[in-house]
């Protein structure tokens, strides 16, 4: 089974500093889907980023970067330039086929003014 | 805007009272997914449809049904509600077996 790790629970960061979030996974497939999603207190789920396993280059989308190391089975997220509306609920989560969407537990984010 | 909508956002219902749930899209997806979530925790999946195919998680209570009329909406019937079942529940769409899921706002269910 596919099971997804965040061992931070809460992390905090000043405004206009930079973040990583962690995230290791465990599989066994050697073709896979991760993603990061961000939920706002308001608890909509948005899509923050993605990686294919099969693509070696770090995916980036303006401040949001990951470090993906499939050998290590590990997928961080780096937020630069934090900002107060980056404040949320950030999940890592691990796909493979239909429908086998997994989340990890969840890092909390505070930005401090 | 295309997107996942939700309806109601907010649902009271009492403990065994039937409840549906509603979710639609303009995407033209052809899967969708329910997901419950509790405070403070991951999303678990309850099931999705892959076009009309249906595809239940093992672990997803008996008591818990979908229903998908047509590629727009999708609907999750809970027969009879205990107060576990209590939370958030999203529901998501995506293009393909593989595609990015795009999530709605979320329904949060409470069982009085």
């Amino acid at each position: 089974a596919q099971t997804v790790t965040q061992s931070q629970p809460e992390m905090s960061v000043q405004e206009a500093e930079t973040v990583t979030l962690s995230c290791t996974y465990d599989t066994s497939e050697s073709d896979y889907y991760l993603f990061w999603y961000k939920q706002p207190p308001s608890r909509q789920m948005i899509l923050v980023i993605r990686q294919e396993a099969y693509k070696q280059q770090n995916a980036t989308e303006n401040r949001f970067s990951v470090n993906f190391q499939k050998a290590a089975k590990s997928f961080s997220l780096k937020i630069s330039d934090s900002q107060l509306g980056d404040a949320a609920m950030y999940f890592c989560a691990y796909r493979r086929g239909r429908g086998d969407m997994r989340f990890g537990a969840g890092t909390r984010l505070t930005v401090k003014p | 805007d295309a997107m996942v909508i939700q309806n109601p956002r907010y649902q009271v219902t009492q403990f065994g009272k039937p409840v549906t749930l509603s979710c639609s899209q303009t995407l033209n997806h052809n899967v969708m997914y329910w997901y419950q979530q509790k405070s403070s925790q991951a999303p678990k999946l309850l099931f999705h449809y892959y076009d009309k195919d249906f595809n239940n998680e093992a672990d997803t209570p008996d008591n818990f049904q979908s229903r998908r009329p047509n590629t727009s909406f999708c609907f999750l019937d809970i027969r009879s509600p205990g107060l576990g079942d209590a939370a958030m529940y999203l529901c998501a769409t995506s293009s393909g077996s593989t595609d990015t899921q795009y999530f709605g706002p979320g329904t949060r269910l409470t069982v009085l």
